[in-house]
């Protein structure tokens, strides 16, 4: 069975300074992986996804993350935090099996942005 | 072209109701997914839909809830005789045929008085 475990349910920055939000899997299987925000009363965006052997993936909005298998992490990191950063951000894994692609979902970081 | 929708955003139920939610998958997509965010938790995986097929319902509850995706029409997330565990906000994605990257409502948030 796959999983996600996100490292730290709440994660403070000061405007400007890095993000780093982590994220550890478990699969019997090559995953592929996602992250996604999700701002108040609002549904999931997807932000990036990991699906081929580029480990170093760039997302929307300056994001990006390194999948890393000998760690079985997918941190989300960007270099300046802005303030329409803060949100909720979920990590994802899902199968390679062609057709159903089952989502499992960490239970997110929330990001919090400081002036 | 239209995003994944769904209605109501907002719905109350008093305990023993039903509710009824309902999502439009983006245009071109025959593949629907609904998941279940309780609060401050992760979203869970409820069932997986195609037109007029349930292909995976794994994650539903036995009893109270079921779905469908008609030929013509929303797909449908029904709650019979809600309870107020079942108060939490009900997310609807849908994919492509042969796509892995699931695109998402905005959610129905159910409230159970």
């Amino acid at each position: 069975a796959q999983s996600v475990t996100q490292l730290g349910s709440h994660v403070s920055v000061s405007e400007g300074a890095l993000v780093l939000l982590r994220c550890n899997y478990s699969s019997s299987v090559p995953p592929y992986l996602f992250w996604y925000v999700q701002y108040p009363n609002q549904g999931l965006q997807l932000l990036l996804k990991y699906t081929s052997a580029a480990t170093l993936v760039k997302g929307i909005n300056g994001f990006e993350a390194e999948f890393k298998k000998s760690e079985t992490s997918f941190h989300l990191t960007k270099p300046s935090a802005h303030m329409s950063d803060a949100a909720e951000y979920f990590c994802a894994v899902s199968g390679r099996n062609t057709g159903f692609q089952k989502l499992v979902f960490g239970t997110g970081t929330r990001l919090l942005v400081s002036p | 072209n239209a995003g994944v929708m769904q209605n109501p955003r907002h719905l109350v139920r008093r305990r023993g109701q039903e509710a009824r939610l309902r999502c439009s998958p983006m245009k071109g997509h025959s593949h629907v997914y609904w998941y279940r965010q309780l609060p401050e938790e992760g979203l869970k995986f409820m069932v997986y839909l195609q037109k007029e097929n349930i292909i995976d319902e794994s994650g539903m509850p036995k009893e109270r809830f079921s779905a469908e995706f008609p030929k013509e029409g929303p797909s449908i997330l029904r709650i019979q005789q809600v309870v107020r565990g079942d108060s939490a906000a009900y997310f609807c994605a849908s994919s492509p045929t042969s796509g892995i990257e699931q695109y998402f409502g905005p959610g129905t948030r159910l409230t159970v008085t």
